[in-house]
């Protein structure tokens, strides 16, 4: 079926390193990729998607870019701040986007 | 202003008791979604709705019910809850637009012992 792979299930760093999540995707067909995060405490909220090849999806700082060709969506920050602590998640939606699928998340941690 | 409200927030349920998730919405959104969150798994989908009278089977369905009487409400029924149901549950919601946005709630902790 299909799935979102995150490898990392934790990423620690430092204020100002910068930042990569790996996100794999595996489907039938052409999806629409999502990157969602969720802060302590909190439900998980939209950050930002893409839905065709090579189409960069960006918000607060953080970017992934959509690419067929090695099925991939890895999340990048340039500089990241201990604010950004928190459970990434990746995901795909196939035809109507209105049935999601998570991958397994990445929590960053990041000291001060 | 906005919101998805779950309830109860936390949950401690004995095997084999029933229990239900009840998760309330002022988004107006057509669509409904229960998701599980496990360390190692991320978020499973477990049912979902499109509408008032409507719910589908999402991923892992087996062993809970779901019910959507009106727009604003839709519930998660685990009619003979057992341990391995101990999990965090999110309700979130879905314009219906094809974009791909869900609103989650906080978040429903439930202990089955």
């Amino acid at each position: 079926g299909d799935s979102v792979t995150q490898t990392e299930g934790q990423v620690a760093l430092s204020e100002e390193d910068f930042l990569t999540i790996h996100c794999n995707y595996s489907a039938s067909g052409y999806p629409a990729l999502f990157w969602y995060v969720q802060y302590p405490g909190e439900g998980p909220q939209f950050l930002f998607r893409a839905s065709r090849d090579k189409e960069k999806g960006s918000s607060r700082g953080f970017e992934a870019t959509y690419d067929k060709g090695t099925t991939s969506f890895h999340l990048r920050k340039a500089s990241v701040q201990e604010s950004d602590s928190a459970v990434y998640y990746c995901a795909l939606g196939m035809s109507n986007y209105n049935v999601l699928y998570f991958g397994s998340g990445t929590k960053l941690t990041v000291e001060p | 202003e906005a919101a998805v409200t779950q309830s109860p927030r936390n949950k401690v349920a004995v095997t084999g008791g029933k229990v239900t998730l009840s998760c309330n919405q002022t988004n107006n959104h057509n669509n409904m979604y229960w998701y599980r969150q496990d360390t190692g798994h991320g978020l499973r989908l477990i049912h979902y709705s499109y509408g008032a009278g409507s719910t589908e089977k999402g991923d892992i369905p087996d062993g809970y019910k779901a019910s959507r009487p009106s727009q604003e409400n839709f519930s998660l029924i685990l009619e003979l809850a057992t341990p391995s149901q101990t999990s965090v549950y999110f309700c979130a919601t879905g314009t219906g637009e094809n974009t791909g946005q869900l609103y989650f709630g906080e978040g429903s902790k439930l202990t089955v012992l």
